[in-house]
């Protein structure tokens, strides 16, 4: 089955510590995208990529960074700069060539801090 | 003020009601408007898709979009139990930098049997 895998389901980080959220897509798609979710706010971009070994900050960066080593993948790492990192974080994934209309999500990270 | 406004909710409804939802928006420029459905605790997927204005019909499904008002709606005929989750609206200029999509904060539909 083609897809978006998102792992851990949830994740604790204490006090500064980095983490890291992995993101996997079997769909082939060149775009991928993270977000971060809080209540009441809808999904806001961190961070996107459109093809290997090239990414861009969304509206949201500061405190994160990323990496796109291979297509399928575009792990997020959540860094101790970032002072309220407690929310639900979501990847996706599009075809570029049809544009994000069509993007696809993963099952998303409960990221807490302890 | 936010790009794009929702009304939180929760709206309630009794099974086979219509459920109607809307968003508005202050960007003149977006062209392209979406609906996702978010149950809780997983992933949004897309509902609807809509270019420009106008309505569009899928199943139980309706999209309007109405540019002059800055306006985009979404109903649901014949509504569910199974389609209680959080609706959010979604859209984005023509050529926005890496297809970047702005989302509204999501409505909450709760649909009693």
């Amino acid at each position: 089955d083609g897809g978006i895998t998102q792992s851990p389901k949830y994740l604790f980080r204490k006090e500064g510590q980095n983490v890291t959220l992995s993101c996997e897509q079997n769909l082939n798609h060149d775009a991928m995208y993270w977000y971060r979710q809080d209540p009441g706010q809808g999904l806001r971009l961190i961070y996107y990529s459109q093809i290997v070994n090239d990414f861009q900050k969304g509206d949201i960066a500061e405190g994160y960074s990323v990496s796109r080593e291979k297509k399928e993948s575009f792990p997020l790492t959540v860094t101790s700069a970032q002072k309220n990192p407690t929310a639900f974080y979501l990847c996706a994934s599009s075809d570029r060539n049809r544009g994000a209309e069509t993007q696809y999500f993963g099952p998303g990270t409960r990221l807490l801090v302890l | 003020q936010k790009e794009v406004e929702q009304d939180p909710g929760p709206l309630s409804v009794p099974e086979g009601a219509i459920v109607s939802l809307n968003c508005t928006y202050s960007n003149s420029a977006f062209q392209y408007f979406m609906w996702y459905r978010q149950y809780s605790r997983k992933g949004p997927e897309l509902l609807m898709y809509t270019y420009s204005s106008g309505n569009k019909e899928d199943g139980r499904f309706t999209a309007q979009v109405d540019k002059s008002s800055k306006y985009i709606s979404l109903f649901i005929r014949d509504s569910q139990p199974s389609d209680s989750a959080t609706y959010l609206c979604a859209m984005r200029r023509i050529k926005a930098a890496g297809n970047k999509l702005t989302f509204g904060g999501g409505t909450r539909v709760l649909v009693k049997p």
